[in-house]
């Protein structure tokens, strides 16, 4: 069975602290694929990264930071210098050989000015 | 602007009465997807569609009909909406049949049934 765990439930940093997201992920699959999302407080849901399990390379877009460990199942999201906009709840999801999206339940990020 | 829509944005209904929720997607995608969240239980898939005339349950089907007439539109409907419908619902598409493309969200609906 395929299950995406994130254990933090709810983070809180200060602004301009760095924070890191854990995502951990079970499936047997040899091909899959990773995925991040943000949940602002307005309710979208916003795509942020998807990542296929061949690409182990780390990735960065501005302060936003991901790395990929197939050794260890985990895939986990950096903040570096948050802001009070990176509020947000923040969902990791996988999808295999199944074609369906598994989520984790997602950590929600309180930044405090 | 690629996106996807849902109306209405916010319901609020009563036991019983049919209501429909649309989605559109002008991506030309071939998957679309509806979610409920809830808090405790993350996102949940009610129906998915891997191409027009295609249609498949999710997890959570129960109470739930879709349609999928036209590549763009995907409308979910609640023939006898109840109380344990209330929820924040999502639609998604995707540019692969299979759905294993990045799935793009709608602004949500919010539906409380009374």
């Amino acid at each position: 069975a395929q299950k995406v765990t994130q254990a933090q439930t709810e983070i809180s940093v200060v602004e301009k602290e760095d924070v890191t997201l854990d995502c951990v992920y079970e499936t047997r699959d040899t091909t899959y694929y990773l995925f991040w999302y943000k949940q602002p407080p307005s309710g979208e849901l916003v795509f942020l990264i998807r990542r296929n399990s061949f690409d182990e390379q780390n990735e960065i877009s501005g302060r936003y930071s991901w790395n990929f460990q197939k050794s260890t199942s985990s895939f986990n999201f950096t903040i570096t210098a948050s802001q009070v906009v990176d509020s947000a709840v923040y969902f990791c999801a996988l999808i295999g050989n199944n074609r369906k999206l598994i989520w984790g339940l997602g950590t929600s990020l309180a930044v405090n000015p | 602007e690629a996106q996807v829509t849902q109306n209405p944005r916010y319901l609020i209904t009563v036991t019983g009465k049919k209501l429909t929720v649309t989605c559109s997607q002008n991506m030309n995608h071939e998957y679309m997807s509806w979610y409920r969240q809830d808090p405790g239980l993350g996102l949940r898939q009610i129906y998915y569609s891997m191409n027009v005339e295609v249609t498949d349950k999710g997890d959570v089907p129960e109470g739930y009909k879709v349609s999928r007439k036209e590549k763009r539109n995907f409308p979910l409907i609640l023939e006898s909406p109840s109380p344990n419908q209330t929820s924040l619902y999502f639609c998604a598409s995707s540019s692969t049949s299979g759905g294993v493309d990045t799935q793009y969200f709608g602004p949500g609906t919010r539906l409380t049934v009374l």
